[in-house]
């Protein structure tokens, strides 16, 4: 059965520093990995997807790793700004998808 | 270009009683998966629909079940409501299984 678990559970950092949160999954036999931003009371925005045979991705500001064989991956947000604070989910695609418990990330003025 | 709404927004129910959610994927989305989600957890996979057939579905009592339509859109059904069914429940839509998944704002249940 596939685990997801997400490292730290919140995070609180001032504006301007770069960041990084983590994933790992227990099973690496996934088909791919997603990172999603939540606001507090609303759904899932998709930030990135990263398909199982590629490395990294990249948007803006923000970069997502992945290694299947160690299990992990990472969502690196630089120069962060105060609208970026929200709870990042990581979800692991196999037969059905799986979410960790998500970071809560506190980005302060 | 619309993308994936729910109905209703929020809902106060009885225990023991039955509720119906709605959802209509974003144009061109033939997949619609709906999703549990507790206070400060993740969402809990419930299950997945294509052509009008339930695809996969996750650890979840037969209380849950659902259904899609010719025109994609999807509902959610819960009988004989527990306590513990309250929670955020989201509907996602894709284009197949392994393309981007685009959530809905979700409707909020309580169960009283």
């Amino acid at each position: 059965k596939q685990e997801v678990t997400q490292i730290p559970a919140a995070l609180s950092v001032p504006e301007g520093e770069n960041l990084v949160l983590n994933c790992s999954f227990t099973d690496s036999a996934i088909y791919n990995l997603q990172w999603f931003r939540q606001d507090p009371g609303k759904g899932l925005t998709s930030l990135l997807l990263i398909q199982s045979s590629q490395r990294e991705q990249t948007s803006g500001r923000l970069n997502a790793s992945l290694d299947k064989s160690s299990g992990r991956s990472t969502l690196y947000i630089a120069a962060s700004q105060p609208g970026d604070s929200a709870t990042y989910l990581c979800a692991v695609t196999t037969n059905d998808m799986r979410f960790g418990a998500g970071t809560r990330l506190t980005v302060k003025p | 270009d619309a993308g994936v709404t729910q109905s209703p927004t929020h809902l106060i129910k009885t225990r023991g009683q039955q509720v119906t959610l709605r959802c209509s994927p974003k144009s061109g989305h033939d997949t619609v998966s709906w999703y549990q989600q507790a206070l400060g957890q993740g969402p809990q996979f419930i299950f997945q629909y294509y052509e009008e057939e339930e695809r996969q579905r996750g650890n979840f009592p037969d209380r849950f079940s659902g259904h899609q339509f010719p025109n994609y859109s999807s509902e959610l059904n819960v009988n004989a409501l527990l306590l513990g069914d309250s929670a955020l429940y989201l509907c996602a839509s894709s284009w197949g299984g392994n393309s981007p998944l685009h959530f809905g704002n979700g409707t909020r249940l309580t169960v009283t």
